[in-house]
Order: C-alpha cells, then structure tokens, then sequence
C-alpha cells in the first residue's frame, strides 16, 4: 500500500524558517517525481515544486511564490522528500501536502499524504 | 502561467441527480488535465487523468471528458459520498496550475 506521510509542520515567526518531510512506502521511491502542494485555509489548492527523478540532471522546479525562499531535496536512501522554507512569510500559513507524481510527463497526483499544517505569525 | 477557472464555484444538488462542472484552461493543454475530489479536512483524492481516463477503483459515475481548452466533469447520478470539492489541475506545462475548486453541497 502506498503511504506518504508529511511531518515537521508547526508555528514560526515570518522570517523564519522549517524543514517539512514527506517518508513514503510502498513503491519504488526513487522511480518517481514527487511534488509538494500547499492549500491555505479555506482555499484552493495551490502547487508549491516537484523534484524529477534522481539522476535527471534536471533541478527542481518551483512556484514563483516560493522560488528563492523554498528548497525541495530527496534522500532515495531514506525514500524521502524535504523542503525547506525560509523567509517564511504570513501567507505562506497553509497545509502543505505532498504528492506522487504518477507519471514523468503529463503526469497527475496519484497519491497524497495527509498533510501538515504550517502557521507563519507573530 | 496557464489559468485554470472553473464553472460554477459552487452547486447545490440532490442525491441522483446528474452533476457538470466545468474547468477551462487560457491556452490549449491538449488532454492533460486530472480532476480531484476534496472531501472537508481530507487530503485530494485523484479521479481521472488526461481527461477521460478513470483512475482505478474510481466509480464509474466518474466520467471526464474534453480536450484543448474546454473540459468537464460528469458524475452520473449523485451519491451522498460525493459531496465534496472538486479541483482541475493541469499538467501540461510547470506550473502546474489547478482550477480554484467547485463546492458540490447537499441540496
């Protein structure tokens, strides 16, 4: 059964910074993209990055909300993806999920975790 | 940025009854367009891919169709586990880009 499962949500103060994970299981990690999106309170869903396949040579791409202050890494050793945040700004406040991309091109979210809350105030 | 808008924002059905929604994108996406299903304080759940194409073990009330620019999303006759907040999403291009959702509330 495939599972994804986000930690490392919480409060910070804007200009802060921290370190969300995504531990999947049940598939093959390192054969797929994987994406993160975020949705704020009562709002839509609004995609955050995805990291290709190791070895792709390719970096990962970014939303311009976030592009200079967000940082998607994975560790296939540990069948995990990461981002970072800093400069966290009040509106960056939303659950951030991540998703597996089921397919490399024109793919789809085939799966998500259940998410995590980040709170970004004073 | 392809802009994802979807029609209406909000519905108010009965159970059985026969539902549209609609997702339009600002350029041609050929057929890469999934939908999502959103129930309150749950993950997306996905449904169908490149526009037509039933996820599996997604009932086949289910039904996506389109391509270009214009999409939608049938479900047949309405159950009551299908009140929830649909979503387009594009993945044609990065970055990827959802419509802002469609409300299916209980009538």
């Amino acid at each position: 059964e495939v599972q994804l499962v986000e930690s490392g949500g919480g409060l910070v103060q804007p200009g802060g910074s921290l370190r969300l994970s995504c531990a999947a299981s049940g598939f093959i990690f390192s054969d797929h993209y994987m994406d993160w999106v975020r949705q704020a309170p009562g709002k839509g869903l609004e995609w955050v990055g995805r990291i290709r396949k190791t070895g792709t040579g390719h970096a990962p791409e970014y939303a311009a909300s976030v592009k200079g202050r967000f940082t998607i890494s994975r560790d296939d050793s540990k069948n995990s993806v990461y981002l970072q945040m800093n400069s966290l700004k009040t509106e960056d406040t939303a659950v951030y999920y991540c998703a597996r991309d089921g397919r490399d091109y024109g793919g789809y979210f085939d799966y998500w975790g259940q998410g995590t809350l980040v709170t970004v105030s004073s | 940025d392809i802009q994802m808008t979807q029609s209406p924002s909000s519905l108010s059905a009965s159970v059985g009854d026969r539902v549209t929604i609609t997702c339009r994108a600002s350029q041609s996406i050929s057929n890469y367009l999934n939908w999502y299903q959103q129930r309150p304080g749950k993950a997306p759940k996905f449904l169908i891919y490149d526009a037509s194409s039933l996820q599996s073990g997604v009932p086949s009330r289910f039904t996506g169709s389109g391509s270009g620019t214009d999409f939608t999303l049938t479900i047949s006759s309405l159950q009551p586990e299908d009140f929830a907040t649909y979503y387009c999403q594009q993945t044609y291009s990065i970055p990827r880009t959802f419509g802002q959702g469609t409300k299916v509330e209980i009538k």
